[in-house]
């Protein structure tokens, strides 16, 4: 069984571009989250999609922050204009249910800096 | 809110000797606690999880922890480092009043393993 794929796995830009970051999380799983770990900082959590659908939001830091996930397949997090602080790994994790206490597998990370 | 806090960031050890990584937690409900262990260029791996019943986890590679409701603590123990245990780690707790099981991180301890 494959596990969360990230995509890239790192990725240098400069302060305004636009960068996306893809996820795909393991088959069959609905449950699909993101993190992000800023350099020297707790992994915080970004949101929690349901299948298609947004569960959980509260974690996105600004509107320059957009993540969707078409067809309740792969995820992608965009970040428009992007900013020095948004330098960070993000992290993408998947479940099969929601299940109080249901872990998590995470994906390796990408590794974003914004200079 | 809940909160955990992760004592040290940096832990060394001598190979063979014992591992002990702190955690403590706040939470206004019973929680669900969890230890991944990062390695390097790895995504998070789940070590062990505590949800309910008995309060002495044990999970892969050795570690065990143990929850300790009067101290809302979930430390983790190994009885003899290895050298590859170097690595980093992480307490995370949910609960079950979270119907999106969304995980809430400690600091992270990096373990490092001396020959």
């Amino acid at each position: 069984e494959a596990g969360v794929t990230q995509f890239p796995s790192h990725s240098v830009i400069e302060k305004g571009q636009t960068v996306t970051l893809r996820c795909d999380p393991i088959s069959g799983h609905d449950n699909l989250y993101w993190y992000r770990r800023v350099m020297g900082k707790e992994i915080k959590f970004l949101l929690h999609f349901v299948k298609e659908s947004k569960q959980d939001e509260s974690g996105m830091p600004n509107n320059r922050f957009l993540a969707e996930r078409t067809g309740g397949t792969y995820s992608t997090l965009k970040v428009q204009p992007a900013e020095l602080e948004d330098s960070g790994v993000y992290f993408c994790a998947s479940s099969q249910m929601r299940q109080p206490g249901l872990w998590q597998y995470f994906g390796p990370g990408t590794r974003l800096t914004v200079t | 809110a809940q909160s955990v806090t992760q004592l040290g960031s940096h832990v060394s050890v001598s190979e063979g000797a014992l591992v002990l990584l702190r955690c403590n937690y706040s939470s206004s409900v019973p929680p669900y606690l969890f230890w991944y262990v990062q390695y390097p260029n790895q995504g998070l791996q789940l070590l062990l999880k505590y949800t309910t019943g008995a309060t002495l986890v044990k999970g892969i590679n050795g570690f065990e922890a143990e929850f300790k409701k009067s101290e809302t603590s979930f430390h983790l123990t190994k009885p003899s480092a290895h050298m590859s245990d170097a690595a980093e780690y992480f307490c995370a707790v949910s609960d079950n009043n979270n119907a999106g099981n969304m995980l809430t991180f400690g600091g992270g301890t990096r373990l490092m393993v001396k020959p």
